[in-house]
This record gives structure tokens, sequence and C-alpha cells, in this order.
């Protein structure tokens, strides 16, 4: 089975402030995706990034960065010179190849408040 | 490009009425579309699931069903609410394939009186 663990339940920040939302993920599968979504007040989940488990490479977008390490099993999120706008749920998920790959597993979710 | 339509946005409803919430996905064929509820305290949780017209799977045993009438539409029903049917509803789909994500639509925030 698959486990997501987001331990920042929530993380508030002053405006131009940088965060990382954690993310801890279990699985026994050698091939799996992991994915980041952003909740905004208005309820909709946005789909913001993908990252396949035999690609290690760190992604960055704009003032987004995306750290994955298989070594910890965390896929962690930078947000840099946070703004207002960057107040959300974010959601760490995680799938698998092969049978199971439509469902998503997802983490609790962090609650991030930027304050001006 | 694709497009996920979920309505109504917001419903209230009395104990012991049916329900009927409706998704549609324009744009694409054969998706695997669900259907997922989060209530306050925020964790979602997978209700139903469809990988083709007709086929459903329920992931936990509830008040509510749903059906795939058309290859892009899926509706989520009961017969009778009640109070713990409450929550935000939220519809999505994804493309058939195993690194494909989830698509989400804008959700229905139901109450139920």
């Amino acid at each position: 089975a698959q486990k997501v663990t987001q331990a920042q339940t929530e993380i508030s920040v002053v405006e131009k402030e940088d965060v990382t939302l954690d993310c801890v993920y279990e699985t026994r599968d050698t091939t799996y995706y992991l994915f980041w979504y952003k909740q905004p007040p208005s309820g909709e989940l946005v789909f913001l990034i993908r990252r396949n488990s035999f690609d290690e490479q760190n992604e960055i977008s704009g003032r987004y960065s995306w750290n994955f390490q298989k070594s910890t099993s965390s896929f962690n999120f930078t947000i840099t010179a946070s703004q207002v706008v960057d107040s959300a749920v974010y959601f760490c998920a995680l799938s698998v190849s092969g049978g199971s790959n439509y469902k998503l597993t997802f983490g609790k979710g962090t609650l991030l408040t930027v304050n001006p | 490009s694709q497009t996920i339509h979920q309505w109504p946005a917001t419903l209230v409803q009395p104990v012991g009425s049916p329900l009927s919430l409706e998704c549609t996905v324009e744009g694409t064929s054969n998706p695997n579309l669900y259907w997922y509820r989060q209530a306050a305290g925020r964790g979602l949780q997978l209700l139903f699931y469809s990988v083709g017209i007709g086929q459903i799977s329920s992931e936990v045993p509830q008040n509510l069903s749903a059906s795939r009438p058309q290859d892009r539409q899926f509706i989520l029903s009961s017969k009778k609410l009640l109070l713990s049917d409450s929550g935000f509803y939220l519809c999505a789909w994804r493309t058939q394939g195993n690194n494909q994500p989830q698509h989400f639509g804008d959700g229905t925030r139901l109450s139920i009186l």
C-alpha cells in the first residue's frame, strides 16, 4: 500500500519569505509518480507538477521549485519570495504503475498562509 | 484543450432528499473519471472511479452511488441524503496511462440541513 505524509499541517509566513512544504512517501513499487496540487480558497485543485521515480532531476518553474530525493523518499516543494496569492492548501500525491495506476494517494495537505 | 464542468457549485438539501451531481469532460475520450469528497478536515476521500462507460468502482461503502451513462459524463447520486453527506465534492478526470495526473472540477459544496 502507498502512503503520503505531509507533516506540516499549517504554515504561516510573511510575504517575500521563502517557504518549503515537506512531503514524504512510502511505496514498495519501483516505478511510481509524484504530484503536487494547489487548492486555493475557491476550492478547485490545480495540478502543479508531476515527477517520475526514475527522474530525480529537480525542477524550477518561476518561484516554484521541487526537490525529489529517492534516498529519503521525499518530494519537497519550495516557494521563493512568497506572495499572498500563494495562500492555499497544498497536496502531495503518489501513484504507481500498472493495474492501480488510476489511483492517487494524497497526503492530508498543508495550509499555507502568506501574510502581507 | 480539455475542460471539466461540474454543477451545481453549491447545494443545500434537507435530510432524506435525493441528490444528483453531474460532471462532464470535454476535449478527450475514454477518460478515467473520479468522485472525491473533502470534509472540513481537508483530507480527500476517493468515493468512486470509472475506467469506462458503465464501469463503476466504489472505494467506500456509503449512502451514495455513481453512474457513467456516457463516455464523458459522471453522475453522483443518493436516494436519501444523510447529515454526514455534507461536504465538498470534487469530480476529476485523467487520460489513461501510467503517469497521467488527475484534473479536477471546481467542486460542489453540499450542505445538508
